[in-house]
């Protein structure tokens, strides 16, 4: 089955760029997509079609995508942003897929 | 404001089931597709179905085909979905998400804050 691929942690001191990247083979024919999740919330819409923000998202979140990886940029984390980072896309058969989530450490 | 708020999880045995609601406000309900999405213990985020805007079509993961049904109230505002001969690896938190298609992809505007659902022996 199709995967998407994301490291588990990734932890940056405050104020410093965090980068999550999302590898996976359809990356390069399909949008990828990034959800911000914290315990009890929502998930919420960060970065939608590889790059583009939604309307109430910090203008430190971007998002990039080349090849087969797709990087989710925070830049100048702060600590309200720690929280399960999960890209999606579709594979060639047109299936949802997420990736497994990175945790973000802020501190 | 978009809302969509779940409810109907709780603790059920294995191959018991189960009802989760989702009641959505601040959009006009029956112009969009809708889905369910679970997040499972170590694994993450898992797409599970998707209904169409008036009801007529509906897709499920392979998992859960056969045992989960989806549904809608179009005059309710609300979303279902019917949980029977449940399995521990259904354990999970159920989220309701609504659709939001751009030139033929599918993806996730707005969700609700889920619903936890943990299937015991």
């Amino acid at each position: 089955s199709y995967e998407l691929t994301q490291p588990p942690s990734v932890s940056v001191s405050p104020g410093q760029t965090a980068r999550i990247t999302c590898s996976g083979d359809a990356l390069p024919k399909k949008y990828a997509y990034w959800y911000q999740r914290k315990s009890g919330q929502a998930p919420v819409l960060v970065i939608y079609e590889d790059s583009k923000r939604p309307s109430g998202i910090p203008e430190r979140f971007s998002g990039s995508s080349s090849g087969t990886l797709a990087t989710l940029t925070i830049s100048g984390a702060q600590v309200e942003d720690e929280a399960e980072y999960y890209c999606y896309s579709k594979d060639s058969r047109d299936n949802h897929e997420f990736g497994g989530g990175t945790k973000l450490t802020v501190l | 404001e978009v809302q969509l708020v779940e409810s109907g999880g709780g603790l059920v045995q294995t191959g018991g089931s189960l009802r989760l609601s989702c009641a959505a406000s601040g959009f006009t309900f029956s112009n969009y597709w809708l889905h369910w999405v679970r997040l499972v213990p170590g694994k993450g985020l898992v797409w599970v179905s998707r209904i169409t805007g008036d009801g007529s079509y509906t897709t499920y993961a392979d998992s859960v085909k056969g045992r989960f049904t989806i549904s809608r109230d179009n005059a309710k505002n609300t979303l279902y979905l019917q949980l029977n001969s449940l399995r521990a690896e259904d354990t999970a938190v159920y989220y309701c998400a609504r659709d939001r298609a751009v030139g033929g992809m599918h993806y996730f505007d707005y969700w609700g804050q889920g619903t936890q659902v943990t299937v015991s022996s």
